[in-house]
């Protein structure tokens, strides 16, 4: 399967602090999308990377990419309450469709 | 306004009956899509179709048809459900094929008894 893997599975932290997923995919890529999906909601795009780009920011999130480990992470600083949500990566590997990983569930204490 | 919308949000049904989940997008792309999430949360394309023609058929079986009747509108019919059927099943779109962000429905919860 060439779906890529998440960590952590789950995280738990307190409003204010920064939270770090990381996601992992198997071949060469096209550009790797991260997507955020509240309970009972569809999935809701956050950044598109592309393959020659290393970081890009949009308000409070961070998204790198390490094409030389297949690695990405995505950095929530500050996080709220209504952060909480399942974060996912999507990968293209170089097709037409978007293959996700295994996803984070992120949870906020007040 | 809704960019994405399905219909029903809840469909709850026995096994063997015939059902079909509607979607329509107002945000004038040209790429539909449909997703299977399963109870662990993995999501998985299914079809996506690119101005009415079928793209992307995965592996699935063929009691699943998807239908676009125009560049707006994808329906996704499913004959004699089993079980193993019950699922979120989304609806997306996106501009073109490739390189672009995806925009998703708040699914439909679907329910076999």
């Amino acid at each position: 399967s060439q779906q890529g893997e998440e960590d952590p599975q789950a995280l738990s932290i307190q409003e204010g602090e920064n939270a770090t997923m990381n996601c992992s995919y198997k071949t060469s890529i096209n550009n790797l999308q991260w997507y955020r999906q509240n309970s009972g909601r569809g999935l809701v795009h956050l950044i598109l990377i592309r393959s020659n780009e290393r970081e890009k920011h949009s308000g409070r999130l961070r998204v790198t990419l390490d094409t030389s480990k297949k690695s990405s992470s995505l950095l929530i600083t500050a996080s709220r309450a209504a952060d909480t949500a399942s974060y996912f990566c999507a990968t293209d590997y170089n097709t037409d469709k978007l293959i996700f990983g295994t996803g984070t569930r992120l949870q906020v204490f007040p | 306004d809704t960019a994405v919308s399905q219909t029903p949000k809840y469909l709850v049904t026995q096994m063997g009956n015939d059902k079909s989940i509607k979607c329509e997008q107002n945000l004038g792309h040209d790429t539909m899509y449909w997703y299977k999430q399963d109870s662990k949360k993995f999501l998985k394309i299914m079809f996506s179709y690119n101005n009415k023609e079928l793209i992307i058929n995965e592996t699935v079986p063929n009691r699943f048809s998807p239908k676009s009747p125009d560049k707006a509108h994808l329906n996704l019919h499913i004959n004699s459900l089993e079980l193993g059927d019950s699922a979120v099943y989304f609806c997306a779109s996106s501009q073109e094929m490739r390189n672009q962000p995806q925009h998703f429905g708040d699914g439909t919860r679907l329910s076999i008894l």
